[in-house]
């Protein structure tokens, strides 16, 4: 098992280009989420899903959409990007709901210049 | 107030000490409680869940939990080098609100 793996690992972007971020699970995982966190910070919730075809916003949603076609995949886009979107993004997933156990990826490094 | 509050640290411990890391938290009805383990530059790995009052060990790991004040601690026994990191303390209510502290930094000097 690969777990849980996110492409690209590190980008560097312009103000307003847009990106997708790839996250993608192998462990049947029903839930999915997608966090970012900034320096010294806890992490922060972006949108999750609940399975495929469903998904409902966090946090701190303004600025990004998602989609779940399948239940491997959950993409983060980013459509407009803003310095203020400078930050590492978690995904994670978990089998059931939100009390159990979250296995997150590697992240992705992302600074908007 | 913050939703999860954890002291940012460092807490500095000397090797073979117990560290004590604490968490409150301001959801009464929160059901699930968990600490992560996140090395600079990594993503946070789980170390420990706790459901109930009371305590859970896991090896080197006790989580205590006590939800009438609010609030879950993570004793680390034996500190090693090895546990120099930042635990996240994250609270559970509902079905997907999951809220993470903002962690504390721990240092484990040899």
């Amino acid at each position: 098992n690969a777990g849980v793996t996110q492409t690209p690992k590190f980008r560097i972007l312009k103000i307003g280009q847009s990106m997708t971020l790839q996250c993608t699970q192998d462990m049947n995982h029903n839930y999915m989420y997608w966090y970012r966190q900034d320096p010294g910070m806890g992490l922060k919730l972006i949108y999750y899903s609940v399975g495929a075809g469903i998904t409902d916003k966090g946090e701190v949603p303004n600025g990004y959409n998602v989609s779940r076609s399948t239940t491997e995949d959950f993409p983060l886009r980013l459509e407009l990007a803003a310095p203020s979107q400078t930050s590492v993004y978690f995904c994670a997933s978990s089998f059931g709901q939100a009390q159990e156990t979250q296995y997150f990826g590697p992240g992705t490094r992302l600074l908007v210049l | 107030q913050k939703e999860v509050e954890q002291n940012s640290g460092p807490l500095s411990v000397p090797e073979g000490a117990i560290a004590s890391l604490n968490c409150t938290y301001s959801d009464r009805v929160s059901q699930s409680f968990f600490w992560y383990r996140q090395y600079s530059g990594k993503s946070p790995e789980l170390i420990m869940s706790i459901y109930s009052n009371g305590d859970k060990e896991d090896g080197r790991f006790t989580a205590q939990l006590n939800k009438a004040s609010q609030y879950v601690s993570l004793l680390i026994r034996d500190s090693q080098p090895s546990d120099s990191a930042t635990y996240l303390c994250a609270v559970v209510s509902g079905t997907y609100k999951y809220i993470f502290g903002t962690g504390t930094r721990l240092k484990v000097l040899a």
